[in-house]
């Protein structure tokens, strides 16, 4: 079974701090994918990255980056200079790679909430 | 290209009583899901639609069912509601080409008294 772990349920920091949000996930899947969703309070979630599993690259995507550690089954996501903006609740989520099966499993999330 | 559109908004239902959620997928996609989110928890997985069959179903009752039409629109069932179901139903759509992208909606919000 799959199963996603996001032990910060909330954090909060002052504007332009760093901070990053934890990810630790679950599955016996060779191939599977990661990914981060935000969720402002109008409740879509916005997709942020997806990451395959056989790509333990790091990225960065303007002032977010992700470190993908595949040894401890980690995907941690950093937001550098936090804005007001970034003020959400953000899920981990993964899913295997299987043509046929491609649910979603989340985490239960992480209340980013930034202080101006 | 437009997202993934879900109505209604916001709602209320009675106790055993039956309700429909529509979701609108976004241009050139073929796939539906739906996620049951209660409040503080993150999406639960309830089905995935494809070429109008359902495909895949986590761990949600019978009493939940759906439907997908030819132009890729879903709609989610549910029969004899709850207090539990509760929640924000998410619709997501994607494209079926091996890839995993999911643009979700800003889904329903369902409250059962």
């Amino acid at each position: 079974a799959q199963k996603v772990t996001q032990a910060q349920t909330e954090i909060s920091v002052v504007e332009k701090e760093d901070v990053t949000l934890d990810c630790v996930y679950e599955t016996r899947d060779t191939t599977y994918y990661l990914f981060w969703y935000k969720q402002p309070p109008s409740g879509e979630l916005v997709f942020l990255i997806r990451r395959n599993s056989f790509d333990e690259q790091n990225e960065i995507s303007g002032r977010y980056s992700w470190n993908f550690q595949k040894s401890t089954s980690s995907f941690n996501f950093t937001i550098t200079a936090s804005q007001v903006v970034d003020s959400a609740v953000y899920f981990c989520a993964l899913s295997e790679a299987n043509f046929g099966n491609e649910k979603l499993t989340f985490g239960t999330g992480t209340r980013l909430t930034i202080i101006p | 290209e437009t997202g993934v559109t879900q109505s209604p908004t916001h709602l209320i239902k009675t106790r055993g009583q039956q309700v429909t959620l529509r979701c609108s997928s976004q241009s050139g996609h073929n796939t539906v899901s739906w996620y049951q989110q209660a409040l503080g928890q993150g999406p639960q997985f309830i089905f995935q639609y494809y070429r109008e069959e359902e495909n895949g179903r986590g761990n949600f009752p019978p009493r939940f069912s759906g439907l997908q039409f030819p132009n890729y629109s879903s709609e989610l069932n549910v029969n004899a509601l709850e207090l539990d179901d509760s929640a924000l139903y998410l619709c997501a759509s994607s494209y079926r080409d091996g890839t995993y992208g999911y643009t979700f909606g800003s889904g329903t919000r369902l409250t059962v008294v």
